[in-house]
């Protein structure tokens, strides 16, 4: 089975861009999350998703990000303008949703440099 | 708000010899689920291990098993018998029981596992 599927697996681009992250969910998963890694906060949820409805974005830095999930099967991280400190590893991860304490199955991220 | 605290940043043991990771939380929830993720260099999040709340038996995976004590709020990993492809990255996460359907994870800090052959 073909699990998470992120892309570009690495964006490199100069600060004031608009960059755009893309997530496939596993099929069937009903829940998405994007999460953000850096060597000095770790990994910190972002925004997550319940059948396509954002659910709690108060892990969202700024302005600058959004996220949509237009449909089951896809879903897009959106920073516009990009700033050097948003340069991480972003991870989409899904889930069934349904019933308590389901695994969170991770795609492989994307890593983001902002120059 | 519920915090994971992994005190270890590093740790290092021989091939074949067995190692336990600490992770401590906090919570003032009374369901929760706490995982341990392993991340190789390849940067991939693999799932090692699950552990419901309300359950008193420690979870076991073959060579990974957990010491769930809630009431101290710990949940330590032990690898036995450490092999190669173990080296890599470990995070313990905690997950709130919401009710509604998902929520996201808590995540640790991380442990920085080395295998000496």
């Amino acid at each position: 089975d073909a699990g998470v599927i992120q892309s570009p697996r690495h964006e490199v681009t100069e600060m004031g861009q608009e960059v755009t992250l893309r997530c496939k969910p596993i099929s069937g998963h009903n829940s998405l999350f994007w999460y953000r890694q850096t060597m000095m906060r770790g990994l910190e949820l972002l925004i997550y998703f319940n059948n396509n409805v954002p659910i709690d974005d108060s892990g969202m830095p700024e302005d600058r990000f959004s996220a949509k999930m237009p449909n089951a099967s896809f879903s897009t991280l959106k920073i516009q303008p990009s700033e050097p400190r948003d340069s991480a590893v972003y991870f989409c991860a899904s889930n069934l949703g349904q019933g308590a304490g389901q695994p969170q199955h991770f795609g492989d991220g994307t890593r983001l440099s902002i120059l | 708000a519920q915090t994971v605290t992994q005190s270890q940043p590093e740790m290092s043991v021989q091939e074949a010899e067995t190692v336990t990771l600490s992770c401590t939380y906090d919570t003032s929830e009374s369901d929760y689920y706490l995982f341990w993720y392993k991340q190789p260099p390849s940067r991939q999040m693999i799932l090692v291990i699950r552990q419901e709340a309300y359950k008193q038996q420690n979870a076991t995976e073959n060579r990974f098993s957990v010491n769930f004590q809630k009431a101290a709020k710990s949940f330590s990993l032990k690898i036995s018998d450490s092999q190669l492809g173990d080296a890599a990255m470990y995070f313990c996460a905690l997950l709130m029981y919401s009710g509604g359907g998902a929520d996201g994870l808590t995540f640790g800090k991380g442990t920085h596992l080395i295998i000496q052959p």
